[in-house]
């Protein structure tokens, strides 16, 4: 249980255009899903918190017009670069939380590059 | 602000010794503490948490955890690592139900 996957698993954009990343969570209802940005060798830096139906909330120093962030329903969540540049490059990565517990469970990530 | 330090970025082990993963945190009030495993092509995987009781915490694939307040740490154990063990492995602290993770130590076993 608590099965979260993401899509693609690997995206290759140009420089200036769009790509959206989907999070779903599988067999369950996620509340609260989190989107984490990951560089070779380095930990996890959350990006943002979304709740289905609201707003996101960004961290501090996350650009919220270039990620957008959009989370319509319980099993869905996705995660828009926009306009992305070579330093967007990275492997993104979802996380969704079940109502009442802690626990976050990941998806496999998505490794973005931008050429 | 919480933040979590893994003292060591790699570590080498030979299959069926015993591994110890370092992790100290900096929070004001009583943390909760999480071990997370990745490996290529999935998603972090839950080792163990701790949020209060036994301080010493078992997990999922033989893995333990024991939590020293005095010395802000929370170490992950395991007796005899298996060649599968090989992963990047991060400790990180909850606070607000939002994760803060440390840099991670990636595990090499050797046969």
């Amino acid at each position: 249980g608590a099965v979260v996957s993401q899509h693609p698993s690997w995206v290759i954009c140009k420089s200036g255009t769009s790509v959206k990343i989907e999070c779903r969570s599988l067999d369950f209802q996620a509340t609260t899903m989190f989107w984490y940005r990951q560089f070779p060798k380095q930990s996890l830096m959350l990006m943002a918190t979304s709740n289905e139906g609201s707003k996101a909330t960004y961290e501090q120093g996350v650009e919220k017009d270039k990620f957008l962030i959009n989370h319509a329903s319980l099993t869905l969540s996705t995660l828009t670069v926009t306009s992305a540049h070579p330093e967007d490059s990275s492997f993104y990565i979802c996380s969704a939380r079940i109502g009442g517990f802690y626990e976050q469970y990941f998806g496999p990530g998505t490794r973005l590059t931008v050429t | 602000a919480q933040s979590v330090t893994q003292p060591d970025i790699h570590i080498t082990v030979s299959e069926g010794a015993s591994l110890e993963l370092r992790c100290n945190y900096s929070y004001g009030a009583t943390p909760y503490l999480f071990w997370y495993v990745q490996s290529p092509g999935q998603g972090l995987q839950l080792l163990l948490k701790y949020f209060s009781g036994d301080t010493l915490v078992q997990g999922i694939k033989g893995f333990e955890a024991e939590f020293k307040r005095s010395q802000s740490s929370f170490n992950l154990r395991k007796p005899s690592v298996h060649w599968s063990d090989a992963a990047e492995y991060f400790c990180a602290v909850g606070n607000d139900y939002k994760l803060s993770f440390g840099a991670g130590t990636t595990v090499t076993v050797r046969a």
